[in-house]
């Protein structure tokens, strides 16, 4: 079975504050990892993904995240937060073979000027 | 040039009614999909399809049926329409098994009313 959670369902950071979404996971096998944002009325679009290479994971727009397996962890990070990162962010996990892909519940950043 | 598109955007609809969603992708992928994403933004996958074969069936009411007439295509006919269908559907496709990274649609609106 896997699972994963998303701590904190909002998020608020001011403009050029350092971005952390927070994200465990549960798997019986070494999973693959991802990261997804959504904008408003858009559908999802693919920030990161962890496939069991590099623990430290380089996304688009500046995203990063660190797969801690010790921690069950999964947390995605941003140095300094821009206006145009206010979304919605999910969290995913996929155990191999034909199994699912299992989201989380979402974080919204919002960006205060 | 639309990678996932979604027709319609918007779907305003009585109790009752029979409904078709349909999504074509022209990324030349092998596996497509249909999620349901509720008013909480919770993410669910309903079905999914590689080489027009049903792979993955969720417990998703008879009500709902996809339909894959070629890899680049994956319609959702929904009959008796009830108000719990409202949410919005994703339709995405990827390549391969789900480690891959995976591309949405701008998603469709449903409002039974």
């Amino acid at each position: 079975a896997q699972s994963v959670t998303q701590l904190g369902s909002h998020v608020s950071v001011s403009e050029g504050a350092l971005v952390l979404l927070r994200c465990n996971y549960s798997s019986s096998v070494p999973p693959y990892l991802f990261w997804y944002v959504q904008y408003p009325n858009q559908g999802l679009q693919l920030l990161l993904k962890y496939t069991s290479a590099a623990t430290l994971v380089k996304g688009i727009n500046g995203f990063e995240a660190e797969f801690k397996k010790s921690e069950t962890s999964f947390h995605l990070t941003k140095p300094s937060a821009h206006m145009s990162d206010a979304a919605e962010y999910f969290c995913a996990v996929y155990s191999g073979g034909y199994q699912k892909v299992t989201f989380g519940t979402g974080t919204k950043l919002q960006v205060i000027p | 040039d639309t990678a996932v598109s979604q027709t319609p955007k918007y779907l305003v609809t009585q109790m009752g009614n029979d409904k078709s969603i349909k999504c074509e992708q022209n990324l030349g992928h092998d596996t497509m999909y249909w999620y349901k994403q509720d008013s909480k933004k919770f993410l669910k996958i309903m079905f999914s399809y590689n080489n027009k074969e049903l792979i993955i069936n969720e417990t998703v009411p008879n009500r709902f049926s996809p339909k894959s007439p070629d890899k680049a295509h994956l319609n959702l006919h929904i009959n008796s329409l009830e108000l719990g269908d409202s949410a919005v559907y994703f339709c995405a496709s990827s390549q391969g098994e789900y480690n891959t990274e995976a591309f949405f649609g701008q998603g469709t609106r449903l409002t039974v009313v």
